[in-house]
């Protein structure tokens, strides 16, 4: 069975620019999260996609950042101009059930994102 | 506020020492608490979790930790480190009701041949 995927691993972007992060959740998984890294800093979440639905997007840091998760399958991550702050790895993890704690969260590689 | 507390940034042990890293955390109420890491280019993989019963876990590749309330402490160890055990390692911690994990900011394990 294939694990969370994440595309690209890094990308490099000038400020202003636009980058979308494409993330595909284990089969069968209705919870998304997408989790952000910026160095020296500890992971954060950002939000939880219930299948096609946000279920919570309090950690979205402001309105540069967009996520979709269309069909309820794969989720994308927009960001809209991109600021320098915004550089960081970018995780996202899938579980299986509602709940949280009767499965876990399982995460992708993460990508690399670098803001020049 | 919910808090997660790795106070080693960095920590270094010869190959086959023992290892203890630490967590605590802040809440009133009982957590759901994990133990992720992160080996270079990896994503991040459950080491062990803890959501009741038996405070002390044991989880994947030798290592264990002990869940101690009266101390908020999660504390992460193995017996006998390999090289192969350099990495990133996490502590995370859940609430019942949210969904979200909120971590710590991570323990980097060097290893000395």
């Amino acid at each position: 069975e294939a694990g969370v995927t994440q595309f690209p691993s890094h990308s490099v972007i000038e400020k202003g620019q636009t980058v979308t992060l494409r993330c595909d959740p284990i089969s069968g998984h209705d919870n998304l999260y997408w989790y952000r890294r910026v160095m020296g800093k500890e992971i954060k979440f950002l939000l939880h996609f219930v299948k096609e639905s946000k279920q919570d997007e309090s950690g979205m840091p402001n309105n540069r950042f967009l996520a979709e998760r269309t069909g309820g399958t794969y989720s994308t991550l927009k960001v809209q101009p991109a600021e320098l702050e915004d550089s960081g790895v970018y995780f996202c993890a899938s579980s299986q059930s509602p709940g949280l704690f009767s499965y876990e969260q399982y995460f992708g590689p993460g990508t690399r994102l670098t803001v020049t | 506020a919910q808090s997660v507390t790795q106070p080693d940034i960095h920590i270094t042990v010869s190959e086959g020492a023992s290892l203890e890293l630490r967590c605590n955390y802040s809440y009133g109420a009982t957590p759901y608490l994990f133990w992720y890491v992160q080996s270079p280019g990896q994503g991040l993989q459950l080491l062990l979790k803890y959501f009741s019963g038996d405070t002390l876990v044991q989880g994947i590749k030798g290592f264990e930790a002990e869940f101690k309330r009266s101390q908020s402490s999660f504390n992460l160890r193995k017996p006998s480190v390999h090289w192969s055990d350099a990495a990133e390692y996490f502590c995370a911690v859940g609430w019942l009701r949210d969904d979200k994990i909120i971590f710590g900011k991570g323990t980097r394990l060097h290893i000395l041949p």
